[in-house]
């Protein structure tokens, strides 16, 4: 079955730096992978996603790439806030697969 | 769009307590919903996979007798918590998928923090 892996578990950075946050995956198949952000004691929120038809994706600050030949996708955010600390997930899937496999998250800190 | 409610947000109860909790898509038909369980500092973890007039599938390990799921209309979805006990204490989060295929967006409700005394 498919293995996310996710890296780092955490991350710190100055407010206006940016962050990376890199997934890899295991099954060939997987075609669709969300990123979720998810706040202290609320509900992960779809931020950004990206099928595999793209190499890249950008909405604003954010953005994510693929490369399907090495299994890897990374999230970008350019001039981090102190909004934007939050525990982040990656997650892949195809289209026959029921489920979402996650990452196990990244918790970012973004410093004033 | 998108949305997903989840009631209760925080339930307290006593040991061998049933708790029921709902997950609702209020403005899109969800055939399927998922349930997951979170510990503190952790990743999603997926109990069961819940389709719209058929029996749940659990996650290996997931004590269907346990954890009983049932989705009997497009819209709704419920886990019931049977006999709980202080290791049931647990963040439990809904979601539902707006399309059919496997490679689209899951939206999450807000969580139920469920705490057995």
């Amino acid at each position: 079955g498919e293995n996310v892996e996710q890296h780092p578990s955490t991350l710190s950075v100055q407010e206006g730096d940016s962050a990376v946050i890199k997934c890899t995956y295991s099954d060939s198949a997987s075609n669709y992978f969300p990123w979720y952000k998810q706040e202290l004691g609320k509900r992960p929120q779809l931020i950004i996603d990206i099928r595999s038809n793209v190499g890249e994706k950008k909405d604003q600050r954010i953005a994510v790439t693929l490369n399907k030949t090495a299994k890897h996708f990374s999230l970008h955010i350019t001039e981090t806030q102190p909004e934007d600390s939050a525990v982040y997930f990656c997650a892949a899937s195809h289209n026959y697969g029921q489920n979402f496999v996650f990452g196990p998250g990244t918790r970012l800190s973004v410093l004033p | 769009g998108a949305v997903v409610s989840q009631h209760p947000s925080w339930v307290i109860c006593k040991s061998g307590t049933s708790v029921k909790i709902e997950c609702r898509s209020l403005d899109f038909q969800a055939t399927t919903m998922f349930w997951y369980r979170q510990f503190p500092k952790q990743s999603l973890m997926l109990m069961a996979t819940s389709n719209e007039g058929s029996k749940a599938t659990y996650e290996q390990g997931v004590e269907k007798d346990k954890f009983l799921i049932n989705h009997a209309s497009l819209t709704l979805s419920t886990l019931t918590v049977t006999s709980a006990h202080p290791e049931d204490s647990s963040f439990y989060i809904c979601s539902a998928r707006t399309g059919g295929m496997g490679n689209q967006p899951q939206h999450f409700g807000d969580g139920t923090r469920l705490s057995i005394l």
